[in-house]
């Protein structure tokens, strides 16, 4: 099984900072990894697919880059709305899909 | 619009199975282009993968939980389902369906249904 991990497990970020979130696989994944936002009692949303390919309407400000191992979700000029946790995902082991263990990002 | 709807008993005692049902709105469950799947988040925690199902039948499982799952589809109810047996506290989570493309076509899991508490306990 592909293991995801990810740093820092918390953010503390002010509005309209950056942040920059990692996301590790314990092997290489190619650029098969998508990006989550969750919100409280809410269910997961789609960011981003193929390592950097932001989905329909996913604003500019989310940014994603890497490949193999090592992948960054970079989130620019954080809003109000964007304080949330963040899941890495990948599918090179399609259909086995594995997740990482999300970042917080809180409001500083 | 596609939109998932999923429903089952919000409490299991243990040791029993834990059903769910997922459906789904509109034509789109027989796309020859989707899987359709089951996450589940336990209180505080991470996402985890259950398994995926295909309209034709083809079903992929989590090897940790493969023991325990099934998944089936009903394409005249539009609907597809999962079913855990021999449950635990450890099984206490949301469920989540969901929809990802296939091995050729996969941009992530695109449309997410609200979530189903499920609480196991006595």
């Amino acid at each position: 099984e592909i293991v995801m991990t990810q740093s820092p497990a918390t953010l503390s970020v002010s509005p309209g900072e950056s942040a920059t979130l990692s996301c590790r696989a314990s092997q290489s994944v190619n650029r098969k990894v998508a990006w989550y936002q969750q919100k409280p009692g809410q269910a997961p949303r789609r960011l981003i697919y193929g390592a950097s390919t932001r989905a329909t309407g996913i604003p500019a400000r989310f940014s994603a880059s890497g490949s193999g191992t090592e992948f960054t979700l970079t989130i620019s000029s954080l809003q109000s709305e964007d304080f949330a946790v963040y899941y890495c995902q990948q599918y090179n082991d399609w259909p086995h899909f594995t997740f990482g263990p999300g970042t917080k990002v809180d409001m500083k | 619009q596609l939109l998932l709807q999923a429903s089952g008993p919000g409490l299991v005692r243990p040791s029993e199975t834990l059903s769910l049902t997922c459906a789904v709105s509109g034509d789109f469950i027989s796309s020859n282009d989707y899987y359709w799947a089951w996450i589940r988040q336990p209180p505080g925690k991470g996402l985890e993968w259950i398994g995926s199902v295909y309209h034709a039948g083809d079903t992929y499982y989590n090897s940790s939980l493969k023991s325990r799952v099934a998944l089936s589809v009903d394409t005249s109810k539009k609907q597809f389902s999962l079913r855990l047996s021999s449950v635990t506290a450890a099984d206490t989570a949301v469920y989540y369906c969901a929809r990802h493309g296939t091995i050729w076509y996969y941009f992530g899991m695109d449309v997410w249904g609200q979530g189903a508490t499920v609480t196991v306990s006595s």
